[in-house]
C-alpha cells in the first residue's frame, strides 16, 4: 500500500465550479500534511499547510482528519489558473529532519 | 534571493552510460533533498542530507545511484550504470532551518530531466 495515496484523475471541471481532492495516508505516525501545486513541466511549490481545525486560504480549504487519515482539499470558485497538479503531502518525523512523502497527484483541468 | 540552482536542466543517454546532476541550494538551507519523479507518478524521495551527513537513503538504489554533499552546501546525484527506468526528472529541493516539519516547505530546482535510450 503507498504511503499517501490520491486519485490521479484527471478532474475536468467548467470555471467557476467547487471542486474537492481528497488523499488518504497510511502510517498513523505521520506528523504534518500538506498541499502542493505543480503546474505541467514545473517544480512543485507549497499551497499550504492541512490543519485538524481546518485551514482556509482565500478560495482553498484544506481539511485533516487524523481517525480517517484523511485528508482535503476543497477549491472553490475554480479559476483557468487553477489547472495544474495537486500533491498531498506527509511527514513521517517531527523536528528539522521532517521527511516528506509525495503522493501521485490529482490532475485538475479547468475549463472556459 | 538566489533559488535552488541545478544543472543540466536536460540530459540524454544510452542505458549503461553513467550521468551526474549538481545542485546547489539556498543559502543557509542545511537541509538538502534529491527526489526522482517519473512520469505521472509523485516525487519520490531519494536521499536526505542535513549539512554533509546523511539523513535518509532508504529508497536510493545503492547498486546505481550514490550522492555526496562533501561541505555540506552543494551537491552530486550520479547514476552509473543508467538504466531504462531511470528516465525521470531529478528534483533537488531545500529547506529552511525552521525544518520541514514545521513549515512543510521544500524549495524546489527546476530539476534535470533524463531520458535513456
Amino acid at each position: 500500500r503507498k504511503e499517501v495515496e490520491q486519485d490521479p484523475g484527471p478532474f475536468n471541471v467548467p470555471e467557476g465550479a467547487t471542486v474537492a481532492f481528497n488523499c488518504t495516508y497510511s502510517n498513523s505516525a505521520s506528523q504534518s500534511f500538506f498541499w502542493y501545486r505543480q503546474d505541467c513541466r514545473k517544480e512543485p511549490k507549497l499551497l499550504m499547510s492541512v490543519y485538524s481545525s481546518g485551514n482556509e486560504d482565500g478560495r482553498f480549504t484544506a481539511q485533516l482528519n487524523r481517525a480517517s487519515q484523511y485528508i482535503s482539499l476543497l477549491i472553490r470558485d475554480s479559476k483557468l489558473s487553477d489547472s495544474a497538479t495537486y500533491l498531498c503531502v506527509a511527514t513521517l518525523a517531527p523536528g528539522n529532519t521532517g521527511k516528506l512523502i509525495f503522493g501521485q497527484g490529482t490532475t485538475l483541468q479547468v475549463k472556459p | 534571493e538566489a533559488g535552488v540552482a541545478q544543472s543540466p536542466r536536460y540530459k540524454i543517454i544510452e542505458k549503461r552510460q553513467s550521468v551526474a546532476f549538481w545542485c546547489n541550494p539556498i543559502s543557509g538551507h542545511a537541509t538538502l533533498y534529491w527526489y526522482q519523479q517519473i512520469l505521472g507518478q509523485g516525487p519520490k524521495l531519494l536521499i536526505q542530507f542535513q549539512n554533509n551527513g546523511v539523513v535518509d537513503d532508504s529508497q536510493l538504489p545503492k547498486d546505481r545511484f550514490s550522492a555526496e554533499r562533501l561541505k555540506g552546501v552543494d551537491s552530486t546525484l550520479k547514476i552509473q550504470p543508467a538504466k531504462l527506468e531511470d528516465s525521470a526528472v531529478y528534483l533537488c529541493a531545500s529547506s529552511s532551518p525552521l525544518g520541514t516539519a514545521n513549515t512543510g516547505e521544500l524549495f524546489f530546482g527546476e530539476g534535470s530531466r533524463l531520458t535513456v535510450l
